[in-house]
């Protein structure tokens, strides 16, 4: 059974830092991994997709890397700001015939003081 | 619309209540999904529907949780006899299609949260 670990589960920085937040996967039997934003009281935000054939994606402030044979991935976030905090969740897929279902982490709760 | 809609947003139930909570994808989407998320944890996968059919639903925690699709559009996620360990937030997503790349990004919607008291 696939089983997604995010190491920190929470970080506090002041602003203007550039942050790296860690995610591991048991399983390297991917098809892609994805990271999202959840912010209080909403739904998840898809913030990076990264194929399993792919090394990373960049967005903006955020680039994302995906070490497939390692099981791991990462998520920079380049100059934080203060919008910046949310918690951050990494999933993996594991395609098959009944969908690409997605197996997430506990989160990181990332908060960006002033 | 424009995103994935749920509702109710907030749903309070006494233990052994039923509950029906409502999703509405995004129009044209083929692949519906349903997680459970409790308090400080990432969400869960309960099941999947591709259209009107129910494809996987190993995730669903008892037999008293079935989801149904009956058009291939709007699903509903009901409970039966709600239980405290049923309390926390359900996420609905949909996707274009079950394929690859960009097309099977999840949006989800803003969720419902149950409390059982």
């Amino acid at each position: 059974k696939q089983e997604v670990t995010q190491i920190p589960a929470a970080l506090s920085v002041p602003e203007g830092e550039n942050l790296v937040l860690n995610c591991s996967f048991t399983d390297s039997a991917i098809y892609n991994l994805q990271w999202f934003r959840q912010d209080p009281g909403k739904g998840l935000t898809s913030l990076l997709l990264i194929q399993s054939s792919q090394r990373e994606q960049t967005s903006g402030r955020l680039n994302a890397s995906l070490d497939k044979s390692s099981g791991r991935s990462t998520l920079y976030i380049a100059a934080s700001q203060p919008g910046d905090s949310a918690t951050y969740l990494c999933a993996v897929s594991k395609w098959d015939n009944a969908g690409n279902m997605l197996t997430f982490g506990g989160g990181t709760r990332l908060m960006v003081k002033p | 619309g424009a995103g994935v809609s749920q509702s109710p947003r907030y749903k309070v139930a006494k233990r052994g209540q039923d509950v029906a909570l409502r999703c509405d994808p995004i129009s044209g989407h083929v692949s519906l999904f349903w997680y459970q998320q409790a308090l400080g944890q990432g969400p869960e996968f309960l099941t999947y529907f591709q259209n009107e059919a129910q494809l996987d639903k190993s995730g669903l925690p008892s037999d008293r949780f079935f989801a149904e699709r009956p058009e291939g559009s709007v699903s509903t996620l009901k409970i039966q006899r709600t239980q405290q360990e049923d309390s926390a937030v359900y996420l609905c997503a949909s996707s274009l299609a079950p394929g690859g790349g960009a097309k099977n990004i999840q949006y989800f919607g803003a969720g419902t949260r149950l409390s059982v008291l």
